[in-house]
């Protein structure tokens, strides 16, 4: 079965840190573009990174960019976002998500096909 | 950064008639456009690709179509379980999704 698995959320402190984890079974991350959305309560969905199969080219929102980092792991086929410098604009549930529907190497026209659970991060002193 | 703007904000319609979900970008995607739906507790759920195409499991009541810079999600005949907030979202360049339109069966 394809799944995705997030983990890793809860309370930071402002200027503070957390890692999550999405690790990924049914399927190898290595094939796939691979994506961090966020989504604050009751708000909409914003794509905070993405990372091309590769495992070396990144992207990121300017909201996070250089605060924020993906990666991925092939041994244990797990996707990873180091958050540091946390603001209260960050809190939110974080959803690891794989874009299939790709047309070109760089995903356009992908969209995402597969959605883990989703972990919680808030942002409080 | 490309923008996508979705109209209505919320719609409330009865069990039976068409729904109708508008969602422009501001500037030319092509079909690079997916409609997800995401209910109260859930992830979100994709429905459309490149614009007019139904992901596995959707049910042919829902269909998207448009071009460049003007979608629109179309729900045949509305059911319950159809209640959900709705999303479009481009690929033409970094991901960007619209604010969403809340979709109400009275």
């Amino acid at each position: 079965e394809v799944q995705l698995v997030e983990s890793g959320g809860g309370v930071a402190h402002p200027e503070g840190s957390l890692r999550l984890s999405c690790a990924a079974s049914g399927f190898s991350l290595s094939s796939y573009w691979m994506s961090w959305v966020r989504q604050a309560p009751g708000k909409g969905l914003e794509c905070v990174a993405a990372l091309k199969p590769d495992g070396i080219e990144k992207f990121y929102a300017d909201s996070v960019r250089g605060r924020f980092t993906i990666s991925r792991d092939n041994t244990d086929n797990s996707l990873y976002l180091q958050m540091s410098s946390l603001r209260a604009t960050d809190a939110a549930v974080y959803y690891c998500a794989r874009a299939s529907y790709c047309t070109n190497a760089y995903c356009v026209g992908g969209a995402f096909d597969v959605w883990g659970q989703g972990t919680m991060v808030a942002v409080s002193s | 950064e490309i923008v996508m703007t979705q109209s209505p904000a919320t719609l409330s319609l009865s069990p039976g008639e068409r729904a109708t979900l508008s969602c422009w970008a501001s500037q030319n995607i092509y079909n690079n456009l997916a409609w997800f739906q995401q209910k109260p507790g859930q992830t979100p759920r994709l429905l459309i690709y490149h614009a007019s195409n139904r992901a596995a499991g959707i049910p042919d009541r829902f269909s998207g179509s448009g071009s460049g810079t003007h979608f629109t999600l179309t729900i045949s005949s509305l059911e319950p379980e159809d209640s959900a907030v709705y999303y479009c979202q481009q690929r033409a360049s970094f991901i960007t999704f619209g604010q969403g339109t809340r979709l109400e069966i009275k």
